[in-house]
Parts: structure tokens; C-alpha cells; sequence
């Protein structure tokens, strides 16, 4: 069965404090998002790699950054957490070719105080 | 990216059918018709996709007219485990190095009434 974890379900953070975000997949899948959800904003990608050491922006990636050391692993960093950053996290996966449909994971909601 | 636009939200009693309609006017030759399902405190997982007529699989079924500008999203007879968020998307159905082609919308909240 497809799996995608995500380290932590919930994380309070303080504003300033480097914060790590990490998902793992199982899949063995080229392609790997990061994307915050808020309430009436929907899902917003913010970063995406297609490979290992490979990234992308995505639409917002300002105050973000992503790291892909192995292709089961990606982490998404915030440098110096803002309040601004208090959302849920979506990693999600896909495969390479056609039809691969993306799989997530169950979500990180991150409050930074 | 073809840009999609889809009600904000729905009603819809139980054991009814729930047909939600996407608009993606500018929808290219290339892209394919996705939708998926959210639950509260879940990531989303994939429901449906196709690229013309209809398709149909054991949880919806997807009309999409000639034109493509538009796509339906039917549920038959929905339940309350029913209530979610779908989102509708358009883009190539192929995913190669260095591509991404998933935007989500902000989708359609569907509440199933008992």
C-alpha cells in the first residue's frame, strides 16, 4: 500500500526558531511537493524536486526552503518561523510518465507563536 | 496552467445525487481532468480523470463535453461520509523532470445532510 508520512501531525513553533518539516515515501516516486494549505486559499505549492538535489519554486516559496538528500526524503525548511507561517503542510508524491496520480501525506499543522 | 473555477460551497441531503461542475475555459489540447477528494484533518487522494466523454469508476463518474471547457463530477446516491472538499483540476497528464502540472483551486466544499 502507497505511503507517504510526515514527521510530526501537529508542531508549535516560536517566531525565529528554524523549523524542519519532513516527509518520507515509500514509493519509490521521482516527484515530491511541499504545499500549504489555509482556509479559503486552498492548497498553494511551494516547492517541488524531480529528482535527488533537484528543486523547483513553486508559487510561494519566499521564506522557504527544500532539501532532497535521498529520493525517499524530502525536508522543508523555514529558516527564521513567522506567524505568517501557521498552516498545514501537505507533502505529497507522484510518480513519472502518465496517469501517475499524487499522493499525500496526512499533513503537518504548524503554529508559530 | 489552465485555471479552474468551481462552486465554494454545496448541500446535498443523503442518498441524492451530487453533480459538481468545473469551469476551465482555456483549457489546452495536452491537459487531462483530475478531481480529488479532501477530508477534514486528511490530505487529499485522488478520485477521478479523464480527458473527454465519460469515465466512470466505483466512487464517480466525469462528463466532460466536446467542447472541454467544463467537466462534472457526479456522485451517485452520496452518504454523509460524503462530505468533503473536491477539487478540480486541469493539466498534462504526464509528469517528466523539471514538470509540475497540479494547481488546486480552492474546491467545493460539499456537505451531506441527513
Amino acid at each position: 500500500d502507497v505511503k507517504v508520512t510526515q514527521s510530526s501531525r501537529y508542531l508549535v513553533k516560536r517566531t525565529g526558531e528554524k523549523v524542519f518539516l519532513e516527509c518520507v515515501q515509500d514509493m519509490d516516486h521521482e516527484n515530491m511537493f511541499w504545499y500549504r494549505q489555509d482556509p479559503g486559499l486552498g492548497l498553494r505549492l511551494i516547492y517541488f524536486s524531480y529528482d535527488v538535489k533537484m528543486k523547483e519554486k513553486g508559487d510561494i516559496p519566499e521564506g522557504y526552503s527544500v532539501s532532497r538528500e535521498k529520493k525517499e526524503r524530502f525536508s522543508l525548511i523555514l529558516e527564521s518561523a513567522s506567524t505568517n507561517q501557521t498552516s498545514m503542510y501537505l507533502c505529497a508524491t507522484r510518480g513519472q510518465g502518465w496517469f501517475y496520480e499524487q499522493y499525500f501525506g496526512p499533513g503537518t499543522r504548524l503554529t508559530v507563536t | 496552467l489552465a485555471k479552474t473555477t468551481q462552486p465554494i460551497s454545496m448541500d446535498s441531503y443523503e442518498g441524492q445525487e451530487v453533480n459538481i461542475t468545473c469551469s476551465h475555459n482555456n483549457i489546452a489540447t495536452n491537459d487531462y481532468i483530475t478531481w480529488y477528494q479532501q477530508f477534514p484533518s486528511q490530505g487529499p487522494r485522488f478520485i477521478i480523470q479523464g480527458y473527454k466523454t465519460k469515465v466512470t469508476n466505483e466512487v464517480a463518474s466525469l462528463f466532460i463535453p466536446a467542447d472541454r471547457k467544463s467537466s462534472t463530477l457526479s456522485l451517485p446516491r452520496v452518504s454523509l461520509s460524503d462530505t468533503a472538499v473536491y477539487y478540480c483540476l486541469v493539466g498534462v497528464a504526464y509528469s517528466g523532470a523539471g514538470s509540475y502540472q497540479l494547481t488546486f483551486g480552492k474546491g467545493t466544499k460539499l456537505s451531506v445532510i441527513p
